[in-house]
């Protein structure tokens, strides 16, 4: 069952622009939500998670279980931001053994 | 910082051959790893959740008997495809997350691409 929705697999915008990256999730409990991010050869490495609450590189995403959503967004990106961003979920809340569901990902180009 | 290492990085085989992966933690112990398959522009997929000392939990639709996982020890986990055919060509990656520290985040392999002839 598709659990992370990203429904954008390709996104661009321009250098100083607003970014947001979608990802929507189903699942009735209280999952744990999670932006990983895939520079060019390089391995996946964790950009945010949820219960954080905090920016990292700019970026900021707030879980709304109304809408069930965990849209990533930053004010003004960056060249530097392009990236693969991947959308994760995990039910295991609470545990170092939490199992990952991805998103199929979102390619973010910036031009300059 | 808590590093990965996954080994090979790349490896081509005949149809039938069995191939084994390694998943390495470098500077950290890891009671559970966890198995993913990335197809061509495609996602990640959870493959199976590896535990120290104990059988692997594999996700719904993973074959056991094709990806058999060992976790022999607290830093490596090794996964093998065996007898491997055409389709299970495909970009299998390896995490961890540091034992007995609540919170801490999985740390990704580089990945290996499989490609069987």
């Amino acid at each position: 069952a598709q659990r992370v929705t990203q429904p954008e697999k390709l996104l661009s915008v321009f250098k100083g622009a607003p970014v947001e990256l979608k990802c929507n999730y189903s699942y009735s409990g209280s999952p744990e939500l999670f932006w990983y991010v895939q520079y060019s050869r390089q391995r996946l490495q964790l950009l945010l998670r949820h219960i954080s609450r905090e920016s990292i590189k700019g970026f900021t995403a707030d879980l709304n279980k109304g809408e069930t959503s965990f849209h990533l967004k930053k004010p003004f990106a960056q060249e530097e931001d392009s990236a693969m961003y991947y959308c994760a979920l995990s039910f295991d809340r609470g545990s170092t053994l939490g199992r990952l569901y991805f998103g199929r990902g979102t390619q973010l180009t910036v031009w300059p | 910082g808590a590093v990965v290492s996954q080994h090979p990085s790349w490896v081509i085989c005949k149809s039938g051959t069995s191939v084994k992966i390694e998943c390495r933690s470098l500077d950290f112990q890891a009671t559970t790893m966890f198995w993913y398959r990335q197809f061509p522009k495609q996602s990640l997929m959870l493959m199976a959740t590896s535990n120290e000392g104990s059988k692997a939990t594999y996700e719904q639709g993973v074959e056991k008997d094709k990806f058999l996982i060992n976790h022999a020890s607290l830093t490596l986990s090794t996964l093998t495809v065996t007898s491997a055919h055409p389709e299970d060509s495909s970009f299998y990656i390896c995490s961890a997350a540091p034992t007995g520290i609540l919170g801490q985040p999985q740390h990704f392999g580089d990945g290996t691409r499989l490609s069987i002839l």
